[in-house]
C-alpha cells in the first residue's frame, strides 16, 4: 500500500530564513512525486513534481529513494510562501495519494 | 476555459437530508477525482472515475455515498441521510488521459447541522 507522511503539521519561520518541509513515502514500485500548494481561500495548484527536476517560485524537491523522502525546500523564505503544502504520490492507476499537508507560516 | 468547476461552493444540510456536489471537469478531460478535506485534516481520496465508469472507488464509504460521471453533464458526488460526520471540504480534480497533472476545484464546503 502507497503511503505518504508529512510528520509536521505546521511549520512557522521568519522571512529570509531557509525551508524545509518534510515528505516521507512508501511505494513498492517506482514512484512519481508532487506538491501542491493551496494558498488561502485558493485551490489547489501543483507546485513541482520530481520528474521536471523544476524549480518553481524559488522551491526545489529532490527525490530521495534511499531515505524515501521527497523534501521540499527554499533558501529564503518569503511571507507570500505562507500557505498549505501537500506532499503527493501517484500510482500506476493515475491517483494521488496525499499526505496530511503542512502549514507553513512566515513571519515578517 | 476556466478549469474545474464545482458547485455549490458552499452547502448546509440537515442531518438526514440529501446532498448533491456537482463537479464539471476541464474540458477535454475525461478523468474525475473527489477527495474529501475533513477539518484539520489532509486529503483523502474517494473515487475516480471516467465517463460511465467507476474506475476505484476505494476510499468511498461504504454507505450513503455514490458518484457517477455520466456521459453528458457533470460529474455528480451524492450523500444519502447526511450526519455531522460528513461536514467536510469535497475537492474534485481531472485530468487528461494521456498526460499527468490534476487540476482541481475550488471544493465545495458541505456543513451539515
Amino acid at each position: 500500500a502507497q503511503r505518504v507522511t508529512q510528520p509536521e503539521k505546521l511549520l512557522s519561520v521568519f522571512k529570509g530564513a531557509p525551508v524545509e518541509l518534510k515528505c516521507n513515502y512508501s511505494y513498492s514500485g517506482s514512484p512519481e512525486l508532487f506538491w501542491y500548494v493551496q494558498y488561502s481561500r485558493q485551490r489547489l495548484q501543483l507546485l513541482l513534481r520530481h520528474i521536471s527536476r523544476e524549480s518553481i517560485k524559488g522551491f526545489t524537491a529532490d527525490l530521495n529513494k534511499g531515505e524515501t523522502s521527497f523534501h521540499l525546500k527554499k533558501p529564503f523564505a518569503q511571507e507570500e510562501d505562507s500557505a498549505m503544502y501537500y506532499c503527493a504520490l501517484s500510482n500506476a492507476g493515475n491517483m494521488l495519494t496525499f499526505g496530511g499537508g503542512t502549514r507553513l507560516m512566515v513571519k515578517p | 476555459n476556466a478549469g474545474v468547476m464545482q458547485n455549490p461552493r458552499h452547502l448546509v444540510r440537515r442531518r438526514g437530508q440529501e446532498a448533491r456536489l456537482r463537479c464539471s471537469p476541464v474540458k477535454g478531460h475525461s478523468h474525475v477525482y473527489w477527495y474529501r478535506q475533513l477539518p484539520e485534516e489532509g486529503l483523502k481520496f474517494m473515487v475516480y472515475l471516467q465517463k460511465e465508469n467507476i474506475i476505484d472507488e476505494s476510499g468511498m464509504p461504504k454507505e450513503r455515498f455514490s458518484a457517477e460521471f455520466p456521459k453528458e453533464g457533470p460529474s455528480i458526488l451524492r450523500i444519502q441521510q447526511v450526519v455531522r460526520g460528513d461536514s467536510a471540504a469535497y475537492f474534485c480534480a481531472s485530468s487528461r488521459r494521456d498526460s499527468w497533472g490534476y487540476t482541481f476545484g475550488s471544493g465545495t464546503r458541505l456543513t451539515v447541522v
